[in-house]
C-alpha cells in the first residue's frame, strides 16, 4: 500500500533563516506531488505541485521554492523566512487527474 | 464568487442527531467531487468520492447536484467522533492538477 511520509512534524524558526521541508511517498511510481499551506482559521492554498522528476509548477508567487530531486521525493524551501510564512504545511500526492489526493501528517511551522 | 463555497458553521448537533452540510462550487463543468475530513492540527483525510448518482457510506450520504452546482454531505445518527471541519473539494477542467479546496464546514457533536 502506498504511503506518505513528512517531517519534521513541528518546527519553531527565527525570521530570516532558511526552511527545508522533506515529503517522500512510498509504493508508488510516478505521483503526482503537491505542497499545500493552511493558514490558522483558513483553507487550504496550493503552493506547488509536480507530475514529474524536476517538473514543478508554482501556484503563489512567494518566497518559497519547491523541488523534485527523485521521483518520490518532494521539498519545500525558503533562503529567507517571513512571518507569513507561519502555516501547516502539507504534502499530497495523487496517481492523476481527478483521482483522490492523500495527505501527509503535516509541519506545523511557527516563525518568531 | 468563489470557486468552492461551504457555510463555515459552527454546526452544534447533540448525539444521534442528522445532520447536512452543502458546497457550492462556481464551474459547471467540474468532474470530480470529494468530501474530506480534518481534525484540528491534523492532515485532511478522504470521508468519501461523490458520484453523479449520489452514494452511501455508513451513517453518511453525499449526493452531487449538478444542475444547482452543489455537493452536499449527510450524517445521519451522529457521535461525538464525528466532530471535525469537513472539506468539499473540486476538481474543475482546466485546473491541470489544482483541487480547489472550500474552507470547510466545523461541526461538534455534543453529549
Amino acid at each position: 500500500s502506498q504511503t506518505i511520509h513528512q517531517w519534521p512534524a513541528t518546527l519553531v524558526q527565527p525570521v530570516g533563516s532558511p526552511l527545508s521541508l522533506e515529503c517522500t511517498v512510498e509504493g508508488t511510481s510516478n505521483p503526482n506531488l503537491y505542497w499545500y499551506r493552511q493558514a490558522a482559521g483558513r483553507g487550504l492554498q496550493l503552493l506547488f505541485y509536480s507530475v514529474g522528476i524536476g517538473q514543478i509548477s508554482s501556484e503563489v508567487p512567494q518566497n518559497l521554492s519547491a523541488s523534485r530531486p527523485q521521483d518520490r521525493q518532494f521539498i519545500l524551501s525558503s533562503k529567507k523566512l517571513l512571518l507569513s510564512d507561519s502555516g501547516f504545511y502539507l504534502c499530497a500526492w495523487t496517481g492523476g487527474i481527478n483521482e483522490k489526493l492523500f495527505f501527509g501528517s503535516g509541519t506545523q511551522l511557527s516563525v518568531l | 464568487r468563489k470557486e468552492v463555497e461551504q457555510d463555515p458553521g459552527p454546526f452544534n448537533v447533540p448525539e444521534g442527531a442528522t445532520v447536512a452540510f452543502n458546497c457550492t462550487y462556481s464551474n459547471s463543468a467540474s468532474q470530480s467531487f470529494f468530501w474530506y475530513r480534518q481534525d484540528c492540527r491534523k492532515e485532511p483525510k478522504l470521508l468519501m468520492s461523490v458520484y453523479s448518482s449520489g452514494n452511501e457510506d455508513g451513517r453518511f450520504t453525499a449526493q452531487l447536484n449538478r444542475a444547482s452546482q452543489y455537493i452536499s454531505l449527510l450524517i445521519r445518527d451522529s457521535k461525538l467522533s464525528d466532530s471535525a471541519t469537513y472539506l468539499c473539494v473540486v476538481n474543475p477542467p482546466g485546473s491541470g492538477y489544482a483541487l480547489n479546496f472550500g474552507k470547510g464546514t466545523s461541526l461538534l457533536v455534543t453529549p
